[in-house]
C-alpha cells in the first residue's frame, strides 16, 4: 500500500517570505500527486495535479508553484508568502485513474 | 463555482443513533463519489465510494446513498459513535479524469 511523508507538520512564516513544502511516497511507482489546501472554514482545494515526472497542472491561479524533479517526490514552493496563503496543506497520491486518493498528514502554515 | 456542495457545515447527534451527512452535485458527469473522514491535523481518510451504476454501497455502519437524478448522495452511520466525531467530506470525480471536486465538509459532533 501507498504511503505519503509530507513535512513540516506545522510551519510559521512571516509576509514575503519563500516557502518549501516536499511530499515523498513509497509503495508505488509513476503515481499522481496533489496538492490541496483547505483554508479556515472551507473545504479541499485542489492547487496542482501531476501525472508524471515535470508534468505540473495548476488549478488555481496563486501565489504558489509546484514541482515533480522525481516520480515520488512533489514539492509545493513560493517565493513570497501573502498572508491568504495560510491554511492546511495537504498532499495527496493516486495510484491510477478511478482509485481513491491517499493523503499525507498535512502542514498547517501559518503566515504571520 | 462549487460542483460539490455540503450545505449543512455541522451536525451533532447522540450515541446511538443515525448520523445523516448530505452532499449535492452539480455537474451530471459524475459518475463516482467518494466519502472522507478527517481528524484535526491529519489528512482526510477514505470511508466509503460508491459508483453511479449503484444507487446504494454498505460498508459494516456506513451506508452511501446516490438519487442520480436529484443529483444527491448521503452517508448514513448506524449506530454512530463518539469516536465517528470528525469532518467528512464528500468528492466526485468522472472515471477517467484524474480530479476528485471535494465539498466543503461537514462536521459531525457525536455526543456520548
Amino acid at each position: 500500500s501507498q504511503t505519503i511523508h509530507q513535512w513540516p507538520a506545522t510551519l510559521v512564516q512571516p509576509v514575503g517570505s519563500p516557502l518549501s513544502l516536499e511530499c515523498t511516497v513509497e509503495g508505488t511507482s509513476n503515481p499522481n500527486l496533489y496538492w490541496y489546501r483547505q483554508a479556515a472554514g472551507r473545504g479541499l482545494q485542489l492547487l496542482f495535479y501531476s501525472i508524471g515526472i515535470d508534468q505540473i497542472s495548476s488549478e488555481v491561479p496563486q501565489n504558489l508553484s509546484a514541482s515533480r524533479p522525481q516520480d515520488r517526490q512533489f514539492i509545493l514552493s513560493s517565493k513570497k508568502l501573502l498572508l491568504s496563503d495560510s491554511g492546511f496543506y495537504l498532499c495527496a497520491c493516486q495510484r491510477t485513474a478511478n482509485y481513491g486518493y491517499t493523503f499525507g498528514s498535512g502542514t498547517r502554515l501559518t503566515v504571520v | 463555482d462549487q460542483q460539490v456542495k455540503q450545505n449543512s457545515p455541522s451536525l451533532s447527534v447522540q450515541e446511538g443513533r443515525i448520523s445523516i451527512l448530505n452532499c449535492d452535485y452539480t455537474n451530471s458527469m459524475f459518475d463516482y463519489f467518494l466519502w472522507y473522514k478527517k481528524y484535526p491535523a491529519e489528512g482526510p481518510t477514505f470511508l466509503i465510494s460508491i459508483s453511479s451504476i449503484k444507487d446504494k454501497n454498505e460498508d459494516g455502519r456506513f451506508t452511501v446513498f446516490l438519487n442520480k437524478s436529484a443529483k444527491h448522495l448521503s452517508l448514513h452511520i448506524v449506530p454512530s459513535q463518539p469516536g465517528d466525531s470528525a469532518v467528512y467530506f464528500c468528492a466526485a470525480t468522472t472515471r477517467g479524469s484524474y480530479k476528485y471536486i471535494f465539498g466543503t465538509g461537514t462536521r459531525l459532533k457525536v455526543l456520548a
